[in-house]
């Protein structure tokens, strides 16, 4: 079984652009959750989205918003860009069951903004 | 948002020893919680998870939970230099619908 993808993996972007990133789940799995990591803050929750829906979001400004398709890929994005956007972008696909349901992550997008 | 508590570490045992990683958590409505292994660089892979109260052991790893102290660890036995990482705990929201991390404990096994 496929693992899930992340696309990009290395984004370099200027201050004030916007970015969209991408992932695609574990086939069958319909629930994906977004991350952002950095070494001061660690894993912070974005978003979860199930069947197209977003369920959950974490505390981050409306300049970071998500959306999911209904063949369950979903892109996240990131727009006018600040210098502390700067961080791994992880996603995270689950069976969307609750609390039984362990998130498999995928390798991660690196966003760099300068 | 509810919160979890991790020393960050790092926590260096020699190898062969048992390593004691712990976490608390703020929520007492939290019903699942899970153990995740990230090494540098990389994306973090689940190690187990527990949703009773006791504990439940999995090879060399064994996952504690007091619901009534909001406590979860983790032990490691027979530590390996390849068990050098930083282990995450989280818990789920009470929706279900949020899986929310500490900051992680650096381990370091050295031979």
């Amino acid at each position: 079984k496929a693992g899930v993808t992340q696309t990009p993996r290395y984004l370099i972007k200027t201050r004030g652009q916007q970015v969209t990133l991408s992932c695609s789940p574990i086939s069958g799995h319909r629930s994906v959750s977004w991350y952002q990591q950095t070494p001061g803050q660690g894993l912070q929750f974005l978003f979860e989205y199930f069947s197209e829906t977003q369920r959950n979001k974490g505390n981050f400004p409306g300049r970071f918003s998500g959306r999911q398709f209904s063949n369950s890929r979903s892109e996240m994005n990131v727009s006018t860009l600040e210098l502390g956007d700067s961080a791994l972008y992880l996603c995270a696909s689950s069976n969307g069951q609750g609390f039984s349901s362990p998130l498999h992550f995928g390798n991660g997008t690196r966003l760099t903004v300068t | 948002q509810k919160e979890v508590e991790q020393n960050s570490g790092p926590l260096s045992v020699p190898e062969g020893a048992i390593a004691s990683l712990n976490c608390t958590y703020s929520d007492r409505g939290s019903q699942s919680f899970f153990w995740y292994r990230q090494y540098s660089g990389k994306s973090p892979e689940l190690i187990m998870f527990i949703y009773s109260n006791g504990d439940k052991e999995d090879g060399r790893f064994t996952a504690q939970l007091n619901k009534a102290s909001q406590y979860v660890s983790l032990l490691i036995r027979d530590s390996q230099p390849s068990d050098s990482a930083t282990y995450l705990c989280a818990v789920y929201n009470q929706a279900g619908t949020a899986l929310i991390f500490g900051k992680g404990t650096t381990l370091s096994v050295s031979s």
